[in-house]
Protein backbone atom coordinates (compact mmCIF):
# COMPACT_ATOMS: atom_id res chain seq x y z
CA UNK A 1 0.00 0.00 0.00
CA UNK A 2 1.14 3.77 -0.54
CA UNK A 3 1.73 5.51 2.48
CA UNK A 4 4.29 7.33 4.50
CA UNK A 5 6.73 5.40 7.17
CA UNK A 6 7.51 7.13 10.06
CA UNK A 7 10.33 5.60 12.57
CA UNK A 8 10.91 4.85 15.16
CA UNK A 9 8.04 5.60 16.95
CA UNK A 10 8.92 6.42 20.17
CA UNK A 11 12.85 8.08 20.68
CA UNK A 12 14.62 9.03 23.69
CA UNK A 13 17.67 11.94 23.68
CA UNK A 14 20.38 12.31 25.69
CA UNK A 15 21.47 15.31 26.45
CA UNK A 16 24.11 16.90 23.75
CA UNK A 17 22.89 14.05 21.53
CA UNK A 18 21.55 14.83 17.62
CA UNK A 19 18.92 12.21 16.94
CA UNK A 20 17.31 11.15 13.26
CA UNK A 21 13.48 10.87 12.52
CA UNK A 22 13.21 8.98 9.41
CA UNK A 23 10.41 9.64 7.01
CA UNK A 24 9.77 7.49 3.49
CA UNK A 25 7.16 7.57 1.06
CA UNK A 26 6.53 5.65 -1.72
CA UNK A 27 3.31 8.36 -2.86
CA UNK A 28 5.87 9.07 -5.83
CA UNK A 29 5.01 13.04 -4.31
CA UNK A 30 7.50 16.09 -4.64
CA UNK A 31 6.17 17.87 -1.68
CA UNK A 32 7.58 16.27 1.94
CA UNK A 33 7.07 18.43 5.23
CA UNK A 34 7.98 18.30 9.12
CA UNK A 35 5.72 19.50 11.76
CA UNK A 36 6.38 19.77 15.19
CA UNK A 37 2.86 19.18 17.97
CA UNK A 38 2.90 20.32 21.58
CA UNK A 39 0.12 19.00 23.61
CA UNK A 40 -2.86 21.50 22.75
CA UNK A 41 -1.18 22.97 20.02
CA UNK A 42 -1.73 23.07 16.34
CA UNK A 43 1.21 21.95 13.89
CA UNK A 44 4.24 24.11 13.39
CA UNK A 45 6.08 23.86 10.27
CA UNK A 46 9.90 23.26 10.67
CA UNK A 47 11.13 22.62 6.88
CA UNK A 48 9.75 21.56 3.94
CA UNK A 49 11.08 20.18 0.26
CA UNK A 50 9.49 20.81 -2.85
CA UNK A 51 11.96 19.22 -5.06
CA UNK A 52 15.27 16.62 -4.75
CA UNK A 53 17.84 18.40 -3.80
CA UNK A 54 15.86 21.59 -1.89
CA UNK A 55 14.54 22.76 1.41
CA UNK A 56 13.49 25.41 2.88
CA UNK A 57 13.39 26.61 6.73
CA UNK A 58 9.80 26.83 8.11
CA UNK A 59 8.40 28.83 11.00
CA UNK A 60 10.68 26.73 13.85
CA UNK A 61 13.72 25.89 11.98
CA UNK A 62 16.37 26.51 14.36
CA UNK A 63 17.56 23.57 16.47
CA UNK A 64 16.48 21.22 13.34
CA UNK A 65 18.48 20.13 10.37
CA UNK A 66 17.39 18.23 7.20
CA UNK A 67 18.26 16.37 3.56
CA UNK A 68 16.49 15.54 0.85
CA UNK A 69 18.63 13.69 -1.11
CA UNK A 70 16.24 11.04 -2.90
CA UNK A 71 12.44 12.29 -3.76
CA UNK A 72 11.02 9.40 -1.08
CA UNK A 73 12.97 10.54 1.72
CA UNK A 74 13.51 13.82 4.21
CA UNK A 75 15.18 13.31 7.50
CA UNK A 76 14.89 15.15 10.00
CA UNK A 77 17.88 15.79 12.70
CA UNK A 78 16.95 17.08 16.06
CA UNK A 79 20.08 18.48 17.18
CA UNK A 80 21.62 19.40 20.72
CA UNK A 81 21.03 23.34 19.81
CA UNK A 82 17.14 22.26 20.06
CA UNK A 83 16.59 22.90 23.58
CA UNK A 84 12.72 21.74 23.76
CA UNK A 85 12.77 18.79 21.46
CA UNK A 86 10.03 16.94 23.90
CA UNK A 87 7.26 16.47 21.17
CA UNK A 88 5.18 15.07 18.60
CA UNK A 89 6.98 15.01 15.29
CA UNK A 90 5.04 14.39 11.87
CA UNK A 91 6.21 14.45 8.29
CA UNK A 92 3.44 15.02 5.58
CA UNK A 93 3.79 14.53 1.71
CA UNK A 94 1.75 16.82 -0.69
CA UNK A 95 1.72 15.88 -4.66
CA UNK A 96 3.21 19.00 -5.56
CA UNK A 97 3.94 22.02 -3.52
CA UNK A 98 0.61 24.42 -4.80
CA UNK A 99 -2.27 25.35 -2.99
CA UNK A 100 -4.52 22.39 -3.23
CA UNK A 101 -3.25 19.54 -2.85
CA UNK A 102 -3.83 17.42 0.63
CA UNK A 103 -1.01 16.83 2.81
CA UNK A 104 -0.88 13.47 3.88
CA UNK A 105 0.80 12.15 7.03
CA UNK A 106 2.73 9.51 8.72
CA UNK A 107 1.94 8.07 12.24
CA UNK A 108 4.28 10.09 13.71
CA UNK A 109 7.31 10.24 16.00
CA UNK A 110 7.54 10.76 19.43
CA UNK A 111 10.38 12.41 21.02
CA UNK A 112 11.20 12.73 24.63
CA UNK A 113 14.26 13.59 26.81
CA UNK A 114 16.36 11.34 28.99
CA UNK B 1 1.84 34.01 9.05
CA UNK B 2 -2.12 34.20 9.75
CA UNK B 3 -3.75 34.27 13.08
CA UNK B 4 -6.20 31.41 12.79
CA UNK B 5 -8.58 30.95 15.14
CA UNK B 6 -10.64 27.88 15.98
CA UNK B 7 -12.70 27.30 19.61
CA UNK B 8 -10.67 24.84 22.01
CA UNK B 9 -13.33 22.74 22.86
CA UNK B 10 -16.97 21.74 21.96
CA UNK B 11 -19.27 18.72 23.47
CA UNK B 12 -22.20 17.54 22.07
CA UNK B 13 -24.47 14.34 22.11
CA UNK B 14 -23.94 11.08 19.97
CA UNK B 15 -27.09 11.70 16.89
CA UNK B 16 -26.55 15.93 17.06
CA UNK B 17 -25.11 18.39 14.50
CA UNK B 18 -21.70 20.34 15.48
CA UNK B 19 -20.57 23.39 14.11
CA UNK B 20 -17.15 24.38 14.15
CA UNK B 21 -16.01 28.00 13.20
CA UNK B 22 -13.09 28.72 11.92
CA UNK B 23 -11.64 32.43 11.20
CA UNK B 24 -8.43 33.72 9.90
CA UNK B 25 -6.20 36.83 8.38
CA UNK B 26 -4.48 36.01 5.61
CA UNK B 27 -2.59 36.95 2.50
CA UNK B 28 -2.02 35.14 -0.79
CA UNK B 29 -4.91 32.66 0.37
CA UNK B 30 -5.48 29.99 -1.87
CA UNK B 31 -8.34 27.59 0.04
CA UNK B 32 -8.92 25.92 3.06
CA UNK B 33 -8.57 22.85 4.32
CA UNK B 34 -9.98 21.15 7.23
CA UNK B 35 -7.90 17.65 9.23
CA UNK B 36 -9.17 15.26 11.82
CA UNK B 37 -7.09 14.35 14.34
CA UNK B 38 -8.26 11.30 16.90
CA UNK B 39 -5.63 11.17 19.87
CA UNK B 40 -1.97 10.25 19.72
CA UNK B 41 -2.57 9.97 16.25
CA UNK B 42 -1.60 11.80 12.50
CA UNK B 43 -4.00 14.14 11.07
CA UNK B 44 -6.22 12.48 8.27
CA UNK B 45 -7.58 14.82 5.52
CA UNK B 46 -11.40 15.97 5.64
CA UNK B 47 -12.43 18.32 3.14
CA UNK B 48 -10.93 21.68 0.84
CA UNK B 49 -12.75 24.42 0.27
CA UNK B 50 -11.02 27.25 -2.48
CA UNK B 51 -14.40 28.59 -3.84
CA UNK B 52 -16.98 29.97 -1.10
CA UNK B 53 -19.75 28.24 -0.52
CA UNK B 54 -20.83 25.08 0.98
CA UNK B 55 -19.03 21.33 -0.10
CA UNK B 56 -21.08 18.39 1.45
CA UNK B 57 -19.40 14.61 1.74
CA UNK B 58 -21.47 12.75 3.99
CA UNK B 59 -21.87 13.22 7.12
CA UNK B 60 -19.62 16.66 7.46
CA UNK B 61 -19.73 19.63 5.38
CA UNK B 62 -17.57 22.91 4.86
CA UNK B 63 -18.29 26.23 4.29
CA UNK B 64 -16.34 28.93 3.47
CA UNK B 65 -16.20 32.45 2.83
CA UNK B 66 -13.08 34.26 1.79
CA UNK B 67 -14.24 37.84 2.29
CA UNK B 68 -15.28 37.25 5.59
CA UNK B 69 -12.22 35.18 6.67
CA UNK B 70 -14.68 32.42 7.83
CA UNK B 71 -15.46 28.72 7.30
CA UNK B 72 -16.79 26.19 9.49
CA UNK B 73 -17.22 22.40 9.35
CA UNK B 74 -20.59 20.92 9.89
CA UNK B 75 -20.58 17.79 11.37
CA UNK B 76 -23.93 15.71 11.17
CA UNK B 77 -25.38 12.83 12.79
CA UNK B 78 -22.55 12.45 15.55
CA UNK B 79 -21.01 9.02 15.94
CA UNK B 80 -18.75 8.20 19.10
CA UNK B 81 -16.04 8.14 16.68
CA UNK B 82 -16.28 11.49 15.42
CA UNK B 83 -14.70 12.49 18.79
CA UNK B 84 -11.15 14.15 18.03
CA UNK B 85 -9.70 17.26 17.38
CA UNK B 86 -10.45 19.37 14.47
CA UNK B 87 -7.79 21.60 12.38
CA UNK B 88 -8.28 23.89 10.10
CA UNK B 89 -5.86 25.39 7.76
CA UNK B 90 -4.83 27.92 5.52
CA UNK B 91 -2.08 28.08 2.92
CA UNK B 92 0.17 30.79 3.33
CA UNK B 93 1.71 31.17 -0.03
CA UNK B 94 1.21 29.13 -3.50
CA UNK B 95 3.64 26.90 -2.16
CA UNK B 96 1.55 24.95 -0.31
CA UNK B 97 2.59 25.79 3.01
CA UNK B 98 0.26 25.54 5.54
CA UNK B 99 -0.54 27.31 8.91
CA UNK B 100 -2.86 25.33 11.15
CA UNK B 101 -5.35 26.32 13.77
CA UNK B 102 -4.53 24.90 17.06
CA UNK B 103 -7.93 22.54 16.74
CA UNK B 104 -11.02 22.30 17.98
CA UNK B 105 -11.31 19.13 20.26
CA UNK B 106 -15.04 17.87 19.90
CA UNK B 107 -16.35 15.25 22.74
CA UNK B 108 -19.36 13.27 21.76
CA UNK B 109 -21.22 11.75 24.49
CA UNK B 110 -23.95 8.81 24.75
Amino acid sequence: DGGITQSPKYLFRKEGQNVTLSCEQNLNHDAMYWYRQDPGQGLRLIYYSQIVNDFQKGDIAEGYSVSREKKESFPLTVTSAQKNPTAFYLCASSMDDRGGQPQHFGDGTRLSIL
Amino acid sequence: GQNIDQPTEMTATEGAIVQINCTYQTSGFNGLFWYQQHAGEAPTFLSYNVLDGLEEKGRFSSFLSRSKGYSYLLLKELQMKDSASYLCAVPTDSWGKLQFGAGTQVVVTP
